[in-house]
């Protein structure tokens, strides 16, 4: 089974402090992506990447970057925490070779930001 | 402006009936579409993908239909149980780049009573 695994369920920290969340997935994924979800707003896309060292920016990119240094892992990184960035943040990865493939979440990263 | 529309309100059903979501979008063309179920707490799960081409596409005790001309997906459930509670998302594509690039929806919350 695909596994997608993220580094905490919940997270509290402080306006500008610099938050990494990480993502790691076990299935040799090509694709990777970030999203937050937030009442009433849905999933929203964050960063992707399509391969090492790639990354493209989603819809909401502004106040996040994103690195991946390895194939298997895709950190999201708030570079001065602020509050409005108080959501869950869900990674997925996906398989390449077709476009309409499945993607796999991880449990999510609920972070506060005070 | 580009929208997809999921009834936000929950949709109650009693044991044993079809539930029927709806899933409506607006300024896209999408290629295919998916649906994913959400538990509270977890990340969404891939349940069922149909493309522009088919009409309706069936898994076990889900139904997923596509009208491209009417832009509106709907996603049944038959035989409802208490364990299909949960919040379903519908997923369009819109990766014109040649990557896979999802938009979802709100969700509906669905509540299977015994």
């Amino acid at each position: 089974d695909v596994k997608v695994t993220q580094s905490s369920r919940y997270l509290v920290k402080r306006t500008g402090e610099k938050v990494f969340l990480e993502c790691v997935q076990d299935m040799d994924h090509e694709n990777m992506f970030w999203y937050r979800q937030d009442p009433g707003l849905g999933l929203r896309l964050i960063y992707f990447s399509y391969d090492v060292k790639m990354k493209e920016k989603g819809d909401i990119p502004e106040g996040y970057s994103v690195s991946r240094e390895k194939k298997e892992r895709f950190s999201l990184i708030l570079e001065s925490a602020s509050t409005n960035q108080t959501s869950m943040y869900l990674c997925a990865s996906s398989p390449p070779g077709r476009n309409d493939n499945e993607q796999f979440f991880g449990p999510g990263t609920r972070l506060t930001v005070l | 402006s580009q929208k997809i529309e999921q009834n936000s309100e929950a949709l109650n059903i009693q044991e044993g009936k079809t539930a029927t979501l709806t899933c409506n979008y607006t300024n896209y063309s999408p290629a295919y579409l998916q649906w994913y179920r959400q538990d509270p707490g977890r990340g969404p799960v891939f349940l069922l993908l149909i493309r522009e081409n088919e009409k309706e596409k069936r898994k076990e005790r889900l139904k997923v239909t596509f009208d491209t001309t009417l832009k509106q997906s709907l996603f049944h459930i038959t035989a409802s149980q208490p364990a299909d509670s949960a919040t379903y998302l519908c997923a369009l594509d819109i990766g014109n780049t040649g990557f896979q690039k999802l938009v979802f929806g709100t969700g509906t919350r669905l509540l299977v009573s015994p």
